[in-house]
């Protein structure tokens, strides 16, 4: 089996600030793990991954995240937010070993104040 | 966004009608994805093809019937819905790893669905 949990439903940060969102896993085996960002009356956008290697992972708009396998997290960080960072972020994992199968957290809406 | 369309962008049905959404990718992939996505709920994994054959139906009700006639076309055809069905249903693709290659998935603009 395997879950992710995106423990805050919203965070709330100043413009030029530092914003984290945070994501914890669960998976039997290996994790693939995703982040995607989501505009209102929009889809889905892919923002990053990790599989192998690295632990910190950088992606589109500044993002990044780092990979931690003895706490099993994956938390989004930018170092500087920007108002235009405002959206509904989504935490996903697979298990390497598994199938095509992508388990998403519920979400965290992010909301940056100029 | 333009790698996966999906159309219409909005539908309000009643209970008794029947239509269908149609997904199209443009990024040469050979898996496709329905999801559900309800306020407040983490999307929900309803339908997947690879390589045009079905290989998940995650206890969708039959109410919800899906068609992938090529590796670029998934539909989702809807009769007799019920009011806790509205939500927005989005399409992703992916190139199926089994045969190699990335599997993130990418999704398109959704379907807003409203039942009435």
């Amino acid at each position: 089996a395997q879950s992710v949990a995106q423990p805050e439903d919203q965070v709330n940060v100043a413009e030029g600030n530092p914003l984290t969102v945070k994501c914890t896993y669960s998976v039997s085996g290996n994790p693939y793990l995703f982040w995607y960002v989501q505009y209102p009356n929009r889809g889905l956008q892919f923002l990053l991954k990790y599989i192998t290697g690295d632990n910190l992972v950088k992606g589109s708009y500044g993002f990044e995240a780092e990979f931690n396998k003895s706490q099993t997290s994956f938390h989004l960080k930018k170092p500087s937010a920007l108002v235009s960072d405002s959206a509904l972020y989504f935490c996903a994992v697979r298990d390497i070993e598994g199938d095509y199968k992508l388990s998403f957290g519920a979400g965290t809406t992010v909301t940056v104040r100029a | 966004e333009t790698g996966v369309t999906q159309t219409p962008r909005h539908l309000v049905m009643g209970m008794t009608n029947k239509k269908s959404l149609k997904c199209e990718q443009h990024l040469g992939h050979n898996a496709m994805y329905w999801y559900k996505q309800s306020a407040k709920k983490p999307l929900e994994l309803m339908f997947v093809y690879s390589l045009e054959e079905r290989v998940e139906n995650n206890s969708v009700p039959s109410r919800f019937s899906p068609e992938c006639p090529n590796s670029s076309h998934l539909f989702l055809h809807l009769h007799t819905l019920q009011p806790e069905d509205s939500a927005l249903y989005l399409c992703a693709s992916s190139q199926d790893e089994r045969r190699g290659g990335l599997d993130t998935q990418y999704f398109g603009p959704g379907t807003r669905l409203t039942v009435l």
